[in-house]
């Protein structure tokens, strides 16, 4: 069964990168056809597509953070990871990984999520 | 402001049928039959219940079914059962350069 596992800060300071790993257990990042991703949702609010990446390193953004995320695949380690540049309290919201199908473009397995704090 | 448009609420009793819209445009919704639809529990991560407009994917009830007409992409819940109620959300590949856009979601209550 395929589980996917968000780690990193729960707080993050204004300015600076917040970081974030998902751990795969359960399956490959290397299985063909699919594409691994992060969703964002500020509380009380709805879901925002961050941006996705294929266990090549092709990765495909969210024009709106305009150049401020990026999102590497660690194929030794099944994991893939997001640093969101210049934080902001705009930033604040509950990360999720997930598993995009590749031709149906829909979202099939997620993580729990982890709720990141930007303050100082 | 969400890319697609979702009833903010909507809300029903046990055993009728419900549906919730989702409108998008010529350029998403309209152009691919590539709309998905996730329940979410509060506190919980969303849950794949429908894909490519119609898809089912194994273990969501059947009581779940999606259609679309043109820019238009409708989730239907029939005999709702308490155990519904939780947040829906669409969304659809795009293209161009936003591959991916979400509905605001929709608060199903179960009355």
């Amino acid at each position: 069964q395929l589980q996917l596992q968000e780690s990193g800060p729960g707080l993050v300071k204004p300015s600076e990168t917040l970081s974030l790993t998902c751990t795969i257990s359960g399956g490959s990042i290397s299985s063909s056809g699919h594409y691994w991703g992060w969703v964002r949702q500020p509380p009380g609010k709805g879901l925002e597509w961050i941006g996705n990446v294929y266990y090549s390193g092709s990765t495909r953004y969210n024009p709106s953070f305009k150049s401020r995320v990026s999102i590497s695949v660690d194929t030794s380690k099944n994991q893939f990871s997001l640093n969101v540049n210049s934080v902001t309290a705009a930033d604040t919201a509950a990360y999720f990984c997930a598993r995009r199908s590749g031709s149906g473009w829909y979202w099939d397995n997620w993580g729990q999520g982890t709720l990141v704090t930007v303050s100082s | 402001q969400s890319a697609l448009t979702q009833p903010a609420s909507v809300s029903g009793s046990p055993g009728q049928s419900i549906t919730i819209s989702c409108t998008g445009t010529s350029s998403d919704v309209g152009s691919y039959s590539l709309v998905s639809w996730y329940q979410q529990r509060p506190g919980k991560a969303p849950k794949l219940m429908i894909s490519e407009v119609t898809k089912r994917p194994s273990g969501v009830s059947d009581r779940f079914s999606g259609s679309k007409s043109g820019n238009t992409a409708s989730l239907t819940i029939s005999g709702l059962q308490a155990e519904d109620e939780a947040y829906y959300y669409c969304s659809s590949y795009a293209g161009g350069d936003t591959d991916v856009v979400f509905g605001g979601g929709t608060k199903l209550t179960v009355l």
